[in-house]
């Protein structure tokens, strides 16, 4: 069941660079994407998203491209902090009226200062 | 800024006992979930709960799992006879009608 997967499990940016996590889907039916940040001993925590009538949200420094021919999204953070450092999670929202997320399986991103 | 609060944080059990996991929606939420996270997985759709009863369950949501909102603020996860399998991270989270899901921190239960 990889719906949706994440094929990077860490990525290590230097502190000020871009970092670009990348998401792939299976399901062409998808229309509604979010991206979710977790910290050790923490739940996830909602980053930022996208509706598949889009192909880019931006909200400070963190922006979400969705290429739906190739189904695919990425989260690009500019620039970079060591508080950025966290595992991030790409997920679907499917279900209707149940809205269940489906997530991927995490990049670790290790900003290094 | 309201948050979801889940206790205990840490719960051990003993294999084939019953536990129950404890979750404080935010206050005005309306759709309630729990999510769980075996160690190195993914984090996996368990239950949904909406207007007092279970919107859609997952394959591994089986007749051992329970959930229930037994007053207007509590929503609880119960598994009645624990399996060594069960050992993860559950999460419950919740949201209002147009939000993404908020979510807890987490209970890490293991199984002995």
């Amino acid at each position: 069941d990889q719906q949706v997967k994440q094929n990077s499990p860490s990525l290590s940016v230097q502190e000020g660079r871009i970092s670009i996590l990348n998401c792939d889907y299976t399901n062409s039916m998808f229309d509604y994407f979010l991206w979710y940040k977790k910290y050790p001993a923490e739940g996830p925590t909602f980053l930022i998203s996208i509706s598949s009538i889009k192909d880019k949200n931006e909200d400070g420094r963190f922006t979400v491209f969705l290429n739906k021919s190739a189904k695919h999204l990425s989260l690009h953070i500019v620039p970079s902090q060591p508080g950025d450092s966290a595992v991030y999670f790409c997920a679907v929202l499917y279900g209707g009226a149940t809205n269940k997320l489906i997530f991927g399986t995490g990049t670790l991103l290790a900003v290094q200062p | 800024e309201p948050e979801v609060t889940q206790t205990p944080s840490h719960q051990v059990t003993q294999m084939g006992q019953e536990v129950i996991l404890r979750c404080v929606p935010i206050s005005n939420h309306l759709y309630f979930y729990w999510y769980r996270q075996i160690l190195g997985q993914k984090v996996e759709f368990l239950v949904s709960f909406y207007n007092n009863e279970i919107s859609e369950k997952s394959e591994i949501f089986d007749d051992q799992f329970s959930v229930e909102r037994p007053d207007g603020s509590n929503f609880t996860l119960k598994i009645r006879s624990t399996k060594l399998e069960d050992s993860a991270m559950y999460f419950c989270a919740s949201r209002d009608l147009l939000e993404p899901q908020h979510f807890g921190d987490g209970t890490r239960l293991s199984i002995l």
